[in-house]
């Protein structure tokens, strides 16, 4: 489908290891926009996108978390030495810009992570 | 204080009931505002933006009270699937579009 993609869908890796989630968004947005979402919680913003350039970055939680995006298109987020309290779905979103106050956010399914 | 406040709920409601979820931010430069939808285990899907006028699509009916910086939602005549935690969503002014996420409100309609 012509949705926003992300993978893997689950993954579940050991404390201390490193692991990258990745994001493809609706061809054609320019905005794309990480969060995070812990059980039974709200949407926590970790970064936003406008092509390749990241102008906000002010919701990584610590420097073991980084992301990039190419091509103004795929975004692949990177978390060093995990932690448990890493564990929770991160949430991949695009919109097309500029700037416009009413455009929507297209959503991703996820990435359930799980550190053990 | 939270960016975006709301009540968490639950609220149960029987089916054909009418029920309102209210939400609060706390920057007055807030430019765009949204209701978005989350059912179970899945993404979150715009249900609709708010406008300073009030909006009704169907069954939904928001508001904003840009003086109060207050939003709400009504839903008349609930469905079972209405049931889902309904989010408040608040784009501040310079923000790159970046939204803002209220941690939600659960409705759950019973038959």
């Amino acid at each position: 489908g012509a949705g926003v993609s992300q993978s893997p869908s689950n993954k579940v890796t050991e404390k201390g290891k490193d692991v990258e989630l990745r994001c493809d968004p609706i061809s054609g947005h320019t905005a794309l926009y990480w969060y995070r979402q812990s059980l039974g919680q709200g949407l926590e913003f970790l970064i936003y996108f406008q092509g390749n350039s990241a102008p906000d970055k002010s919701g990584l939680p610590s420097d073991r978390f980084s992301a990039e995006r190419t091509g103004g298109s795929v975004s692949t987020l990177t978390i060093q030495r995990t932690q448990q309290e890493d564990s929770a779905v991160y949430l991949c979103a695009s919109s097309v810009f500029p700037g416009q106050a009413n455009t929507e956010a297209f959503f991703g399914q996820g990435t359930r992570l799980t550190v053990v | 204080r939270k960016e975006v406040e709301q009540d968490p709920g639950p609220f149960n409601v029987p089916e054909g009931a009418t029920v309102a979820f209210n939400c609060t931010y706390s920057n007055s430069a807030s430019q765009s505002f949204f209701w978005y939808r989350q059912d179970c285990r899945k993404e979150p899907k715009l249900l609709m933006s708010v406008y300073s006028s009030g909006n009704e699509d169907g069954r939904f009916t928001a508001q904003l009270n840009r003086a109060s910086q207050y939003i709400s939602l009504l839903i008349r005549d609930s469905k079972l699937s209405d049931s889902a935690t309904y989010l408040c969503v608040v784009v501040p002014i310079g923000g790159y579009n970046k939204l803002i996420f209220g941690a939600g409100t659960r409705l759950a309609v019973h038959p």
